[in-house]
């Protein structure tokens, strides 16, 4: 199965300011997931990306609030734009709906 | 929408002891339903797929049941180790979009 490298491992960033988040697969894959784990609570989908078209978002999440770039079939990115306390969370990349990346703990203070 | 229940949240034994981890769904409509494991630091590791067809799967000390028409799930873990020592999580699948229950974590003690 895929190989998911993702990046950064964790970050302590202040409010008001940007993420990027990557992913980078070690095959091709049509579809990418991202999702998020919120402290003590399961993961929730924020999107699906798909290679050559717009990413679909999930209810409650919002294309400026999270910007997705899905540039060829092994790589994706998810940026958390104009942060606050409560985007702290662990962002998680998926492919396929069967491997994950390690995740990134995102702290905002 | 689907919901993901499992049950209990949090489960202490001893090592050798035999370890049952539920799940529940509402909406039996799915194409798979999965069983991960999570740890700190390390992402989620796929342990078992179960198709929608399929009553179980096994590998190794590891089974899980499905029981679609009541909407639950059950993971199974032989003769527990420390190494088990983890969170484990269920989602079931619909055109690869995965709905997750709120996971159930496990200690065993040595």
């Amino acid at each position: 199965s895929a190989v998911i490298s993702q990046k950064p491992s964790r970050d302590i960033c202040q409010r008001g300011t940007s993420l990027t988040i990557q992913c980078q697969v070690d095959s091709q894959v049509t579809m990418m997931f991202w999702y998020r784990q919120q402290p003590g609570q399961s993961l929730t989908l924020i999107a699906t990306a798909n290679q050559g078209s717009e990413a679909t978002y999930e209810s409650g999440f919002v294309i400026d609030k999270f910007p997705i770039s899905r540039p060829n079939l092994t790589f994706s990115t998810l940026t958390v734009s104009n942060m606050s306390p409560e985007d702290s969370s662990i962002y998680l990349c998926s492919a396929a709906g069967y491997t994950f990346g390690s995740g990134t703990r995102l702290t905002v203070v | 929408k689907q919901e993901v229940t499992q049950i209990p949240a949090a489960l202490s034994v001893p090592e050798g002891e035999n370890l049952v981890l539920n799940c529940s769904f509402t909406d039996s409509a799915i194409y798979n339903l999965q069983w991960f494991r999570q740890d700190p630091g390390k992402g989620l590791t796929s342990l078992l797929l179960i198709q929608s067809s399929q009553r179980e799967q096994t590998s190794g000390r590891l089974n899980a049941s499905l029981d679609k028409s009541s909407g639950r799930s059950t993971l199974y873990i032989a003769a527990s180790q420390p190494g088990d020592s983890a969170t484990y999580l269920c989602a079931t699948s619909n055109d690869y979009k995965l709905s997750f229950g709120a996971g159930t974590t496990v200690t065993v003690r040595a």
